[in-house]
């Protein structure tokens, strides 16, 4: 079964400063996604960033970025120029690329504060 | 607009008897989720449907049942047999397999 596991339940960063997200997932699949998602206090998911496994370009938008190492299993989220709006839970999700609707995968979560 | 409405938002029930949460959509997709969400656990898969009339369990699936008459509509009965119902209910739907999942607000059940 795939598993995903982010190993800090807790971070912090100073607003203006940039701060990584770590997350490793076990597969013995070739061909997934991994997610990173976002749930402020409102309790909203919102899609922070997608990575398809087969792409070997690090995947961006604005602020944020993922650095993906596929043989190592790793996709970690890099949070530039944060902002007190970034303070939220992020979870990593992981599903398998095939033809079917298959279910995201999440981790257990990483709770994010913005220190202003 | 387009979304997916989960209701209701906040929801108390006395222990032992069933209730059923709402979740709907009117974005065409296909495939529908049923998460828990419980402190430091993230999301846990209850149930998932991909097509009308067809449902699958997930990993904690005892004491919850779904029924997906219409593709519109994906409740979830949280039944007597749930020994820990009190949680929060995430509902998710995707259009194809090869795009994100989209979530409703959540519904927040409390059994005293």
């Amino acid at each position: 079964a795939q598993t995903v596991t982010q190993s800090q339940p807790e971070m912090s960063v100073q607003e203006a400063e940039t701060v990584t997200l770590s997350c490793t997932y076990d597969t013995s699949e070739s061909d997934y996604y991994l997610f990173w998602y976002k749930q402020p206090p409102s309790r909203q998911m919102i899609l922070v960033i997608r990575q398809e496994a087969y792409k070997q370009q690090n995947a961006t938008e604005n602020r944020f970025s993922v650095n993906f190492q596929k043989a190592a299993k790793s996709f970690s989220l890099k949070i530039s120029d944060s902002q007190l709006g970034d303070a939220a839970m992020y979870f990593c999700a992981y599903r398998i690329q095939n033809s079917g609707n298959t279910p995201l995968v999440f981790g257990k979560g990483t709770r994010l504060s913005v220190i202003a | 607009d387009g979304g997916i409405t989960q209701s209701p938002k906040y929801l108390f029930r006395k222990e032992g008897q069933n209730v059923t949460l709402s979740c709907e959509q009117n974005l065409n997709h296909d495939a529908m989720y049923w998460y828990r969400q419980d402190p430091g656990q993230g999301l846990r898969l209850i149930y998932y449907s991909q097509i009308v009339n067809d449902f699958q369990k997930g990993d904690i699936a005892e004491g919850y049942s779904v029924s997906r008459e219409k593709k519109e509509s994906f409740p979830l009965t949280v039944t007597s047999a749930q020994k820990n119902p009190t949680a929060f209910y995430l509902c998710a739907s995707r259009p194809t397999p090869n795009t994100e999942a989209f979530f409703g607000q959540g519904t927040r059940l409390t059994v005293v």
